[in-house]
């Protein structure tokens, strides 16, 4: 069974200045995809980025990009010129390629709690 | 708009009082999937479905019922429901799931 792992319960952050969320996971598949979801306080899960386990390429959207170390299981998200409205949960979440019901099983992490203060 | 959509959105109960969440999409989505979310937890998977009539347990299934009888629809049936089930709810969809989940805006359970 995959794990996913979010070491930081909080995190907090100046506006305009840059964070990163950690996420490790743990499986023995070679080819899986991983992504970060935001919860703001509306509680809408919201799909922030994704990533192609066989890409060496890291994922970015706009301000948010991604260090994938495929070796180290990890994958954090890099917030740049962080604004209010990121204020919000943070899930990173791992998906096998495999496909059938592998696609049906999502996995996340325990969450990262992001505050950017003014 | 493309959306999935729950209702409630939220509701308090009593202990044993069957009661049904309803969830709906209309993107002719292949997958949906129920989660709880619960403090510390993070969310949890429920059961899933890859398409009419074909569900799977997720890792939390005790307790809880689903039904695809129509792709779009995926309601979630607690027959019996228990105080431990109170948590916020989401149903999600995916054409074919890699490309990441929509999901409806929760469902907070309260059961006294």
């Amino acid at each position: 069974a995959q794990t996913v792992t979010q070491s930081q319960p909080e995190m907090s952050v100046q506006e305009a200045e840059t964070v990163t969320l950690s996420c490790t996971y743990d499986t023995s598949e070679s080819n899986y995809y991983l992504f970060w979801y935001k919860q703001p306080p509306s509680r809408q899960m919201i799909l922030v980025i994704r990533q192609e386990a066989y890409k060496q390429q890291n994922a970015t959207e706009n301000r948010f990009s991604v260090n994938f170390q495929k070796a180290a299981k990890s994958f954090s998200l890099k917030i740049s010129d962080s604004q209010l409205g990121d204020t919000a949960m943070y899930f990173c979440a791992f998906m096998k390629h495999a496909g059938g019901t592998s696609y049906g099983k999502l996995t996340f992490g325990q969450g990262t709690i992001l505050t950017v203060h003014p | 708009e493309a959306q999935v959509t729950q209702n409630p959105r939220y509701l308090i109960t009593v202990t044993g009082k069957k009661l049904t969440v309803t969830c709906s999409q209309n993107m002719n989505h292949e997958y949906m999937s129920w989660y709880r979310q619960d403090p510390g937890l993070g969310l949890r998977q429920i059961y899933y479905s890859m398409n009419v009539e074909v569900t799977d347990k997720g890792d939390v299934p005790e307790g809880y019922k689903v039904s695809r009888k129509e792709k779009r629809n995926f309601p979630l049936i607690l027959e019996s429901p228990s105080p431990n089930q109170t948590s916020l709810y989401f149903c999600a969809s995916s054409l074919r799931g890699i490309y990441g989940y929509t999901f409806g805006s929760g469902t907070r359970l309260t059961v006294v």
